[in-house]
């Protein structure tokens, strides 16, 4: 089955830039999303189609994706960023939708 | 702005059925895939299966055997079945728009109903 790995853990200073890596097998020819989860809420569509932004997402939040990995960054973090994040794909091989591992992004 | 709703029972017991429904509002279920998915408490997410507003569905191959997903467009819901529960079936279940063709992303999902599977 196809599998997307993230870091467990990202820290990052206030006003720094986080970058959260998403692995798998060719990622960059499928399209990748990521969301955002605060504890005890529902996911949230940050970026889709690899680089696109939702309205309504901050213009800190951007996205890239090539080769086996996709990126999500956020410049300028601030203390309202700190969630867990979840990169996303549909691999049409198993016809199924794949979730990265997840991570936990930390503002110190 | 469409907002989804999930409803059912919160407690299942084991070898049991487990039933939930979304409720959609705000627009219409007719011309989208519509994805259930779940998160066991503290772990990732799982996607359990999409049916589009015609009726045709598409499950996860780890869950195939015990998933049925149906939708009702005169109420603008869909609803899943998850048949022989264990506690590994425990978990936070949301509903969410899927934009599938050509798209692969959710862009609205409930608000989300833990389910908690124990005798």
């Amino acid at each position: 089955s196809y599998e997307l790995t993230q870091p467990p853990s990202v820290s990052v200073s206030p006003g720094q830039t986080a970058s959260i890596t998403c692995s798998g097998d060719k990622l960059g020819d499928k399209f990748a999303s990521w969301y955002q989860q605060k504890p005890g809420q529902s996911p949230v569509l940050v970026i889709y189609e690899d680089t696109k932004r939702p309205s309504g997402i901050p213009e800190r939040f951007s996205g890239s994706n090539s080769g086996n990995t996709a990126t999500l960054t956020i410049s300028g973090t601030q203390a309202v960023d700190e969630a867990d994040y979840y990169c996303q794909a549909w691999d049409s091989s198993t016809a199924c939708y794949v979730f990265g591992t997840g991570t936990k992004v930390t503002v110190l | 702005q469409v907002q989804l709703q999930e409803s059912g029972p919160g407690l299942v017991e084991p070898s049991e059925t487990l039933s939930l429904t979304c409720t959609v509002s705000g627009g219409s279920i007719i011309g989208y895939y519509w994805s259930w998915i779940r998160q066991p408490p503290g772990k990732g997410l799982e996607w359990i299966g999409y049916i589009y507003y015609s009726g045709s569905t598409n499950y996860n191959p780890s869950l195939k055997s015990r998933v049925t997903i149906s939708v009702d467009t005169s109420k603008d819901q869909f609803s899943l079945e998850l048949s022989s529960v264990t506690a590994a079936d425990t978990a936070v279940y949301y509903c969410a728009r899927d934009l599938h063709t050509g798209h692969y992303y959710f862009d609205y999902w409930g608000q989300g109903t833990l389910v908690t599977v124990s005798s």
